[in-house]
């Protein structure tokens, strides 16, 4: 129990187009989900916070222009890139939570985007 | 905010060693304590973990102490394998948003 998914797995863009990641909840409802991201020899960065039906909750840097974050029901939450430049290539990676104060989040496999 | 500092950032072992490593977290109101191992290219699995109710929590050859007072808490491998072999993580959270923050991880090497 307690699958994430993520997909695309791996996304190679142009310099200036949008990209959209999808987070899924497999078994679960996710009243709450988080976007990572990671760079290289890098740790996990909190990038952003999610809950259903509510604006997300952008971590002090984020550009919350650039990264559009909509969950719209209990097992989705996207994240789009929007003209996304060299310097966004990374691992993005998302994570779910049932909430209840159980603090154990379930991460999805990440995405790779690489920007041309 | 919470900031969570983790050491060493590397480690080498000799199989059938054990591996420590430590962290460090700055809000006392910070109640749950994961650990992860990520293999390159990978996402995060949760190896362990500890809430504040509990000083110690073990399970097989790993294991986690906490001192809530000290606000430190470390990882314990015993007998280690090349299979152990990853980049570890520590992280922090509250009751407070469930926001996990990540100590800067540590590159775990198990020499055969």
């Amino acid at each position: 129990g307690a699958v994430v998914s993520q997909h695309p797995s791996r996304v190679i863009c142009k310099s200036g187009t949008s990209v959209k990641i999808e987070c899924r909840s497999l078994d679960f409802q996710a009243t709450t989900m988080f976007w990572y991201r990671q760079f290289p020899k890098q740790s996990l960065m909190l990038m952003a916070t999610s809950n259903e039906g509510s604006k997300a909750t952008y971590e002090q840097g984020v550009e919350k222009d650039k990264f559009l974050i909509n969950h719209a029901s209990l097992t989705l939450s996207t994240l789009t890139v929007t003209s996304a430049h060299p310097e966004d290539s990374s691992f993005y990676i998302c994570s779910a939570t049932p909430g209840l104060n159980l603090n154990e989040q379930f991460f999805g496999p990440g995405t790779r985007l690489t920007v041309l | 905010g919470e900031n969570v500092e983790q050491h060493p950032s590397t480690l080498s072992v000799q199989e059938g060693d054990s591996a420590v490593i430590k962290c460090t977290y700055s809000d006392s109101a910070s109640n749950y304590f994961p650990w992860y191992k990520q293999e390159l290219g990978k996402r995060p699995q949760l190896i362990i973990d500890i809430r504040s109710n509990v000083g110690e929590k073990k399970d097989q050859r790993i294991a986690v102490t906490l001192n809530k007072t000290a606000k430190h808490f470390s990882l314990h491998i015993t007998e280690t394998q090349p299979e152990d072999s990853a980049v570890y993580f520590c992280a922090a959270s509250s009751v407070y948003g469930n926001k996990l923050v990540f100590g800067a991880g540590t590159i775990l090497r198990v020499k055969s």
